[in-house]
Protein backbone atom coordinates (compact mmCIF):
# COMPACT_ATOMS: atom_id res chain seq x y z
CA UNK A 1 0.00 0.00 0.00
CA UNK A 2 1.06 3.78 -0.15
CA UNK A 3 3.62 4.97 2.54
CA UNK A 4 5.68 7.88 3.77
CA UNK A 5 9.13 7.06 5.50
CA UNK A 6 10.39 9.87 7.31
CA UNK A 7 13.83 9.07 8.57
CA UNK A 8 14.87 11.05 11.10
CA UNK A 9 12.51 11.35 14.63
CA UNK A 10 14.23 14.19 16.20
CA UNK A 11 16.75 16.86 15.02
CA UNK A 12 18.43 19.78 17.18
CA UNK A 13 20.44 21.98 15.30
CA UNK A 14 21.68 25.46 16.02
CA UNK A 15 20.45 28.89 14.31
CA UNK A 16 22.01 29.16 11.23
CA UNK A 17 23.01 25.25 10.19
CA UNK A 18 21.69 23.34 7.20
CA UNK A 19 18.74 21.03 7.82
CA UNK A 20 17.54 18.31 5.68
CA UNK A 21 14.65 16.04 6.76
CA UNK A 22 14.74 12.70 4.19
CA UNK A 23 11.44 11.74 3.33
CA UNK A 24 10.72 8.88 1.08
CA UNK A 25 7.51 7.55 -0.48
CA UNK A 26 5.61 4.26 -1.69
CA UNK A 27 2.85 4.72 -3.81
CA UNK A 28 1.71 4.10 -7.82
CA UNK A 29 1.48 6.62 -10.13
CA UNK A 30 2.07 10.23 -9.46
CA UNK A 31 0.79 11.20 -6.34
CA UNK A 32 0.57 14.78 -4.39
CA UNK A 33 3.54 15.56 -1.90
CA UNK A 34 3.24 17.61 0.78
CA UNK A 35 5.26 19.28 3.97
CA UNK A 36 3.38 20.50 6.77
CA UNK A 37 4.63 22.14 10.04
CA UNK A 38 2.79 21.75 13.49
CA UNK A 39 3.88 24.44 16.15
CA UNK A 40 3.26 23.79 19.91
CA UNK A 41 -0.61 23.80 20.13
CA UNK A 42 -1.33 24.59 16.99
CA UNK A 43 -2.72 22.09 14.04
CA UNK A 44 -0.24 21.35 11.16
CA UNK A 45 -0.65 23.58 8.62
CA UNK A 46 0.67 23.22 4.85
CA UNK A 47 4.12 24.31 4.02
CA UNK A 48 3.66 23.57 0.10
CA UNK A 49 3.15 20.83 -1.96
CA UNK A 50 4.28 19.74 -5.22
CA UNK A 51 2.68 17.39 -8.22
CA UNK A 52 4.85 16.66 -10.69
CA UNK A 53 7.93 14.86 -10.99
CA UNK A 54 11.12 17.56 -10.71
CA UNK A 55 8.67 20.53 -9.42
CA UNK A 56 10.17 21.96 -6.79
CA UNK A 57 7.66 23.65 -3.66
CA UNK A 58 9.30 26.19 -1.40
CA UNK A 59 8.15 28.55 1.73
CA UNK A 60 9.66 30.42 4.15
CA UNK A 61 12.86 29.46 3.12
CA UNK A 62 11.90 25.42 3.02
CA UNK A 63 12.22 23.99 -0.14
CA UNK A 64 11.90 20.14 -1.52
CA UNK A 65 12.04 18.53 -4.99
CA UNK A 66 9.66 15.51 -6.39
CA UNK A 67 12.06 13.08 -7.27
CA UNK A 68 10.27 9.51 -8.53
CA UNK A 69 12.97 8.27 -9.52
CA UNK A 70 14.46 8.13 -5.92
CA UNK A 71 10.52 8.71 -4.56
CA UNK A 72 12.06 11.17 -2.31
CA UNK A 73 10.84 14.48 -1.27
CA UNK A 74 13.11 15.75 1.16
CA UNK A 75 12.93 18.95 2.96
CA UNK A 76 15.95 21.06 3.31
CA UNK A 77 16.64 24.58 4.65
CA UNK A 78 19.83 26.81 4.65
CA UNK A 79 20.16 28.73 7.38
CA UNK A 80 17.47 27.70 10.27
CA UNK A 81 16.40 29.84 12.65
CA UNK A 82 15.15 29.55 16.78
CA UNK A 83 11.44 30.13 15.19
CA UNK A 84 11.61 26.86 13.25
CA UNK A 85 11.49 24.71 16.26
CA UNK A 86 8.40 22.62 15.27
CA UNK A 87 7.29 19.11 14.21
CA UNK A 88 7.35 18.63 10.65
CA UNK A 89 5.33 16.15 8.54
CA UNK A 90 5.63 14.55 5.16
CA UNK A 91 2.62 13.10 3.33
CA UNK A 92 1.18 12.17 -0.05
CA UNK A 93 -2.31 12.05 -1.50
CA UNK A 94 -2.79 9.21 -3.23
CA UNK A 95 -5.53 9.39 -6.32
CA UNK A 96 -7.69 6.57 -5.66
CA UNK A 97 -11.22 8.37 -6.69
CA UNK A 98 -11.23 10.36 -3.13
CA UNK A 99 -8.53 12.24 -1.43
CA UNK A 100 -6.66 9.94 1.26
CA UNK A 101 -3.31 11.35 2.70
CA UNK A 102 -0.67 9.04 4.06
CA UNK A 103 1.47 11.28 6.74
CA UNK A 104 5.00 10.19 7.69
CA UNK A 105 5.77 9.75 11.95
CA UNK A 106 6.94 13.08 11.63
CA UNK A 107 10.08 14.87 12.35
CA UNK A 108 10.77 17.25 15.97
CA UNK A 109 12.86 19.86 14.77
CA UNK A 110 14.51 21.85 17.61
CA UNK A 111 16.90 24.63 16.88
CA UNK A 112 18.79 26.20 19.61
CA UNK A 113 19.91 30.14 19.49
CA UNK B 1 -10.13 31.95 4.33
CA UNK B 2 -12.39 29.02 6.98
CA UNK B 3 -11.59 27.98 10.36
CA UNK B 4 -12.16 24.78 11.94
CA UNK B 5 -13.00 24.71 15.59
CA UNK B 6 -13.21 21.62 17.65
CA UNK B 7 -14.13 20.99 20.84
CA UNK B 8 -13.83 20.88 23.63
CA UNK B 9 -9.95 21.65 23.78
CA UNK B 10 -9.35 19.03 26.59
CA UNK B 11 -10.97 16.23 27.55
CA UNK B 12 -10.43 14.65 30.87
CA UNK B 13 -12.86 10.95 31.26
CA UNK B 14 -12.68 7.72 33.40
CA UNK B 15 -12.02 4.18 31.90
CA UNK B 16 -15.25 2.49 29.92
CA UNK B 17 -16.60 6.57 29.75
CA UNK B 18 -18.04 7.40 26.10
CA UNK B 19 -16.76 10.52 25.12
CA UNK B 20 -17.72 12.76 22.33
CA UNK B 21 -15.15 15.18 19.85
CA UNK B 22 -17.00 17.65 17.58
CA UNK B 23 -15.78 19.43 14.74
CA UNK B 24 -17.42 22.54 12.49
CA UNK B 25 -15.69 23.57 9.64
CA UNK B 26 -16.67 26.89 7.39
CA UNK B 27 -14.69 25.93 4.67
CA UNK B 28 -17.70 24.09 2.65
CA UNK B 29 -15.65 21.06 2.12
CA UNK B 30 -17.11 18.43 1.03
CA UNK B 31 -14.67 15.60 3.21
CA UNK B 32 -13.60 15.64 6.49
CA UNK B 33 -11.56 13.68 8.63
CA UNK B 34 -10.38 12.83 11.95
CA UNK B 35 -6.96 11.84 13.07
CA UNK B 36 -5.11 10.36 15.78
CA UNK B 37 -2.20 11.81 16.48
CA UNK B 38 0.50 9.66 18.90
CA UNK B 39 4.31 10.76 19.55
CA UNK B 40 6.49 9.04 16.88
CA UNK B 41 3.52 7.36 15.43
CA UNK B 42 2.41 10.50 13.15
CA UNK B 43 -1.07 11.08 12.54
CA UNK B 44 -3.15 7.99 12.03
CA UNK B 45 -6.64 7.87 10.22
CA UNK B 46 -9.28 7.29 12.15
CA UNK B 47 -12.61 7.86 10.28
CA UNK B 48 -13.42 10.41 6.97
CA UNK B 49 -16.27 11.29 5.41
CA UNK B 50 -16.46 12.65 1.81
CA UNK B 51 -20.01 13.92 2.22
CA UNK B 52 -23.08 14.47 4.31
CA UNK B 53 -24.16 11.51 5.83
CA UNK B 54 -21.27 9.30 4.65
CA UNK B 55 -18.90 7.75 6.86
CA UNK B 56 -15.77 5.55 5.87
CA UNK B 57 -13.64 3.96 8.27
CA UNK B 58 -9.91 4.67 8.41
CA UNK B 59 -6.72 2.46 9.67
CA UNK B 60 -7.54 3.19 13.68
CA UNK B 61 -11.53 3.34 13.10
CA UNK B 62 -11.58 -0.29 16.23
CA UNK B 63 -13.11 1.17 19.61
CA UNK B 64 -14.18 4.96 17.77
CA UNK B 65 -17.48 5.79 16.09
CA UNK B 66 -18.33 9.01 14.19
CA UNK B 67 -21.17 10.76 12.82
CA UNK B 68 -21.55 13.16 9.79
CA UNK B 69 -25.33 14.94 9.92
CA UNK B 70 -24.23 17.79 8.70
CA UNK B 71 -21.73 19.14 6.08
CA UNK B 72 -20.34 21.32 7.99
CA UNK B 73 -19.94 19.06 11.10
CA UNK B 74 -18.79 15.50 12.01
CA UNK B 75 -17.88 14.13 15.18
CA UNK B 76 -15.86 11.16 16.84
CA UNK B 77 -17.05 8.82 19.49
CA UNK B 78 -14.58 7.25 21.83
CA UNK B 79 -16.77 4.38 22.53
CA UNK B 80 -15.08 3.50 25.56
CA UNK B 81 -11.92 5.12 27.31
CA UNK B 82 -8.93 3.08 27.73
CA UNK B 83 -7.30 3.76 31.42
CA UNK B 84 -4.57 5.93 31.03
CA UNK B 85 -4.89 6.69 27.46
CA UNK B 86 -3.76 10.31 26.53
CA UNK B 87 -3.76 11.30 22.83
CA UNK B 88 -4.64 14.80 20.80
CA UNK B 89 -7.41 13.81 17.91
CA UNK B 90 -7.48 16.30 15.24
CA UNK B 91 -10.23 17.04 12.61
CA UNK B 92 -9.52 17.87 9.22
CA UNK B 93 -11.00 18.90 5.91
CA UNK B 94 -10.67 19.30 2.46
CA UNK B 95 -11.98 19.95 -1.61
CA UNK B 96 -11.48 16.41 -1.89
CA UNK B 97 -9.78 17.00 -5.56
CA UNK B 98 -6.66 15.41 -5.99
CA UNK B 99 -3.91 18.06 -5.42
CA UNK B 100 -6.44 19.42 -2.43
CA UNK B 101 -4.67 20.30 0.90
CA UNK B 102 -5.94 19.41 4.24
CA UNK B 103 -7.15 22.24 6.59
CA UNK B 104 -6.20 20.94 10.76
CA UNK B 105 -8.38 22.30 13.68
CA UNK B 106 -6.08 22.75 16.65
CA UNK B 107 -6.95 19.66 18.22
CA UNK B 108 -8.31 18.20 21.03
CA UNK B 109 -6.57 16.24 24.10
CA UNK B 110 -7.72 13.75 25.99
CA UNK B 111 -6.44 12.24 28.63
CA UNK B 112 -8.08 9.25 30.68
CA UNK B 113 -7.90 8.72 34.60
Amino acid sequence: GDSVTQTEGQVALSEEDFLTIHCNYSASGYPTLFWYVQYPGEGPQLLFRASRDKEKGSSRGFEATYDKGTTSFHLRKASVQESDSAVYYCALSANTGYQNFYFGKGTSLTVIP
Amino acid sequence: GGIITQTPKFLIGQEGQKLTLKCQQNFNHDTMYWYRQDSGKGLRLIYYSITENDLQKGDLSEGYDASREKKSSFSLTVTSAQKNEMAVFLCASSFGTNTGQLYFGEGSKLTVL
